[in-house]
């Protein structure tokens, strides 16, 4: 069965320090992996996905992330943070074949100035 | 959220009664979804869309029904079998249900039950 885990509910972080929110996944076969960013009370905002290919991803707003295939790991970062970047941010994965997307239960970044 | 429109943005609803929440898409997407997101629990999906008149169950369908007349309409009834319906409801649309397209997100329609 596919799986997305997200370790922690918070993190917390200077602004103008590197950030990292991690993902982990378990899927069959290879996965399509996704991140979204969610401010209060609205949508999820669409920030990056790995199909194939290069497995450093770059997205919106200054945001990467890291595809590790070993660690079936899927980390999303940024360079220098911003308190604007404070926001509840969700992982999600499709293996292959499949019509769903599964989401993990999300992390919330909290920036301080 | 842009080409994806929630109504209401606040929805109340008696004990007992259906309430529909309407989700509207102007991007020509095939595939539509929708997903009930709680505290602590991420988003789960109730029930998606690949095509017109065609829709399928996701992992908590139960207490909700849906249609798929039109291509950019995907309405969600929460019926009153639903007994915890308090929750945040966020419609999702992609170009195609089957392959690698983006989900993106409407603005989302907050139930209470009054």
């Amino acid at each position: 069965a596919q799986s997305v885990a997200q370790p922690e509910d918070q993190v917390n972080v200077a602004e103008g320090n590197p950030l990292t929110v991690k993902c982990t996944y378990s899927v069959s076969g290879n996965p399509y992996l996704f991140w979204y960013v969610q401010y209060p009370n609205r949508g999820l905002q669409f920030l990056l996905k790995y199909i194939t290919g290069d497995n450093l991803v770059k997205g919106s707003y200054g945001f990467e992330a890291e595809f590790n295939k070993s660690q079936t790991s899927f980390h999303l970062k940024k360079p220098s943070a911003l308190v604007s970047d404070s926001a509840l941010y969700f992982c999600a994965v499709r293996g292959k074949g499949t019509d769903k997307l599964i989401f993990g239960t999300g992390t919330r970044l909290q920036v301080f100035p | 959220d842009g080409g994806i429109t929630q109504s209401p943005k606040y929805l109340f609803r008696k004990e007992g009664q259906n309430v529909t929440l309407s989700c509207e898409q102007n991007l020509n997407h095939d595939a539509m979804y929708w997903y009930r997101q709680d505290p602590g629990q991420g988003l789960r999906l109730i029930y998606y869309s690949q095509i017109v008149n065609d829709f399928q169950k996701g992992d908590i369908a139960e207490g909700y029904s849906v249609s798929r007349e039109k291509k950019e309409s995907f309405p969600l009834t929460v019926t009153s079998a639903q007994k915890n319906p308090t929750a945040f409801y966020l419609c999702a649309s992609s170009m195609d249900a089957g392959a690698i397209g983006t989900q993106y997100f409407g603005p989302g329609t907050r139930l209470l039950v009054l």
